[in-house]
């Protein structure tokens, strides 16, 4: 059926706070999950992973936290930059039918401004 | 420079048209995907290929249909099937390692337009 646009969640901070971007990931089962970042019009980048048996990963000026508890992940940016202005995306990963290869699944994306 | 190419980054076409859009990468990845996203939503898997010769259908298939016909290049064709064909397309591509990675690298991403 048509689909139907949905309002992105919306995060604005000023130049140098930090920003915490917020994920609910929805299998229980999924072993992996990234954060990428989309600027308009261009494809998403890698920004940081994590495996499901870690709670924590940083990277530079980021850090992924896990709770496989509630199911929630969270992307959190240090300083954050102007350029850092983006729509994030969490995405999970998960096994079907045994197969090496994992299928992506996309959460919804969270636009993230940054004023100067 | 190793990477995934899309083209075109525009593309406009009439209703009733079948339309190709290609992907290509120099990474030796093995599996390669194509996405689907909207206006102010996520991406939505259409169709993807482990290995070639061989593919599977995604969330979205109904209205596309692909071919892999070499580890490089995974076209995607927008048939006049497809009920609201225009958005932006991105493919993706991955590889398989000892580690079980799965990140997935993105090409710039096709825009298409039908009218």
């Amino acid at each position: 059926g048509e689909s139907v646009g949905l309002h992105l969640p919306t995060l604005s901070v000023q130049e140098g706070d930090n920003s915490i971007i917020n994920c609910a990931y929805s299998n229980s089962a999924s072993d992996y999950f990234i954060w990428y970042k989309q600027e308009s019009g261009k494809g998403p980048q890698f920004i940081i992973d994590i495996r499901s048996n870690m709670d924590k990963r940083q990277g530079q000026r980021v850090t992924v936290l896990l709770n496989k508890t509630v199911k929630h992940l969270s992307l959190q940016i240090a300083a954050t930059q102007p350029g850092d202005s983006a729509v994030y995306f969490c995405a999970e990963n998960w096994h079907a039918g045994g197969t090496s290869y994992g299928k992506l699944t996309f959460g919804q994306g969270t636009i993230l401004t940054v004023h100067p | 420079d190793g990477g995934i190419t899309q083209s075109p980054k525009y593309l406009f076409r009439k209703e009733g048209q079948n339309v190709t859009l290609s992907c290509e990468q120099n990474l030796n990845h093995d599996a390669m995907y194509w996405y689907r996203q909207d206006p102010g939503q996520g991406l939505r898997l259409i169709y993807y290929s482990q290995i070639v010769n061989d593919f599977q259908k995604g969330d979205i298939a109904e209205g596309y249909s692909v071919s892999r016909e070499k580890k490089e290049s995974f076209p995607l064709t927008v048939t006049s099937a497809q009920k609201n064909p225009t958005a932006f397309y991105l493919c993706a591509s991955s590889t398989r390692t000892s580690g079980r990675t799965y990140e997935q690298y993105f090409g710039p991403g096709t825009r298409l337009t039908v009218t």
